[in-house]
């Protein structure tokens, strides 16, 4: 099994442009998340999915959209790209809610200038 | 909803200290506890967990977490570090009450010398 997966690994963009982070698991787990972190701050859960198309709000989740189309895919949105959201971020899956294990994926390093 | 302390932002040992690292939640419910480690590149990777029962859990690598009711916590140690511990540490909690996701801590970067 490969896990989680996220592409691309480093993104530099523009302010105002908008682009599709990718994550895909292959665990066939329903649950799925986005966090973001920045030094000092932790990690911060921007969107969840329970399943093929449920996605909920997590803390965080201005300027971001997802979509849940598949139990593998769970693509974050940044539509308008802002320099707050110059950040790493990282997607989970897990086969449960609390208390299940959550398997996070490899990240990717977003600079937005 | 529920929220994580961790005490210190940065630690530095020698090879072989004896490492406790705190973190203390609030929310006055049942929760479940865990311990990630995030190694220098990496991506998080799950140390130790609190479900319920022995409240001394036992994890990978050596490390240990107790999880002390009455006050809250949920302290991780290990009795003697080596370099390649050398990582940030996070401390999480959810609970058993609907939707409920992971909170985590800010974080506890450790740094070991050889």
């Amino acid at each position: 099994n490969a896990g989680v997966t996220q592409t691309p690994k480093f993104r530099i963009l523009k302010i105002g442009q908008s682009m599709t982070l990718q994550c895909t698991q292959d665990m066939n787990h329903n649950y799925m998340y986005w966090y973001r972190q920045d030094p000092g701050m932790g990690l911060k859960l921007i969107y969840y999915s329970v399943g093929a198309g449920i996605t909920d709000k997590g803390e965080v989740p201005n300027g971001y959209n997802v979509s849940r189309s598949t139990t593998e895919d769970f693509p974050l949105r940044l539509e308008l790209a802002a320099p707050s959201q110059t950040s790493v971020y990282f997607c989970a899956s897990s086969s449960g809610l609390a208390p299940y294990e959550q398997y996070f994926g490899p990240g990717t390093r977003l600079t937005v200038t | 909803a529920q929220s994580v302390s961790q005490h210190n932002h940065h630690v530095i040992l020698s090879e072989a200290a004896s490492l406790e690292l705190g973190c203390n939640y609030s929310y006055g419910g049942t929760v479940n506890l865990f311990w990630y480690v995030q190694y220098p590149g990496q991506h998080l990777q799950l140390l130790l967990k609190y479900f319920s029962g022995d409240p001394l859990v036992k994890g990978i690598k050596g490390f240990e977490a107790e999880f002390i009711k009455s006050k809250f916590s949920f302290n991780l140690r290990k009795p003697s570090v080596q370099w390649s511990d050398t990582a940030e540490y996070f401390c999480a909690v959810t609970t058993n009450s609907g939707y409920s996701t992971l909170t985590f801590g800010k974080g506890t970067m450790l740094l070991v010398s050889p």
